[in-house]
């Protein structure tokens, strides 16, 4: 079964301080992709990262980064110097093969608050 | 470029009232889907659609029926909407799964509230 779970129901913080969302999936699939997606105040989802099983190499991208580490199930991601803007509610997915498409799993998403 | 566009962006309606929510996408994908996403849930698939004219069901179809007539349109038909209904629901579209056009984009919601 696959599964995914975000722990941080909710996290505060203050501005300009780094911050870690938690993730951690379930699956026995060896092919699946990993996604974080943003949920800001104004309702959209909006994709930030895909990355696939064989690659475990981290990534960054100006504030943010994400550390997939296998042995743990997990792929976490951190904002360094945390802004106003950041608040919003980050949502990771896993997909896996299905018969004729890809499933997403979503987590129930962490909810951060970045305050001035 | 619009990617993926949802009408409307909210309605209202009474228990037993039908409806339509439209998806359209300009991104050329075969692959479209619904979702709902209630309060601590995350989203939950309702149907999806892997080319024109055809469309599947997803973990929680009851209640909703779909159609995929153009490859561009995924419609989302509520028959005789019933309060559980009332949550956010959103489009999203994707390549051929399995290859890497797997993300998933959406559109930007649609906030329905049945009475």
């Amino acid at each position: 079964a696959q599964k995914v779970t975000q722990a941080q129901t909710e996290i505060s913080v203050v501005e300009k301080e780094d911050v870690t969302l938690d993730c951690v999936y379930e699956t026995r699939d060896t092919t699946y992709y990993l996604f974080w997606y943003k949920q800001p105040p104004s309702g959209e989802l909006v994709f930030l990262i895909r990355r696939n099983s064989f690659d475990e190499q981290n990534e960054i991208s100006g504030r943010y980064s994400w550390n997939f580490q296998k042995s743990t199930s997990s792929f976490n991601f951190t904002i360094t110097a945390s802004q106003v803007v950041d608040s919003a509610v980050y949502f990771c997915a896993l997909s896996v093969p299905g018969y004729n498409f890809n499933k997403f799993y979503f987590g129930s998403g962490t909810k951060l608050n970045v305050k001035p | 470029n619009a990617g993926v566009t949802q009408t409307p962006k909210f309605r209202v309606l009474k228990t037993g009232q039908s409806m339509t929510l439209l998806c359209a996408q300009d991104m050329n994908h075969e692959y479209m889907y619904w979702y709902r996403q209630d309060p601590g849930m995350g989203l939950r698939l309702i149907h999806y659609s892997v080319g024109e004219g055809t469309t599947a069901k997803g973990e929680v179809p009851d209640g909703y029926n779909v159609s995929r007539l153009k490859k561009q349109n995924f419609l989302l038909g509520l028959e005789s909407a019933a309060p559980s209904q009332t949550s956010v629901y959103f489009c999203a579209t994707s390549g051929r799964g399995g290859t890497s056009t797997d993300t998933q984009y959406f559109g930007p919601g649609t906030r329905l509230t049945v009475l």
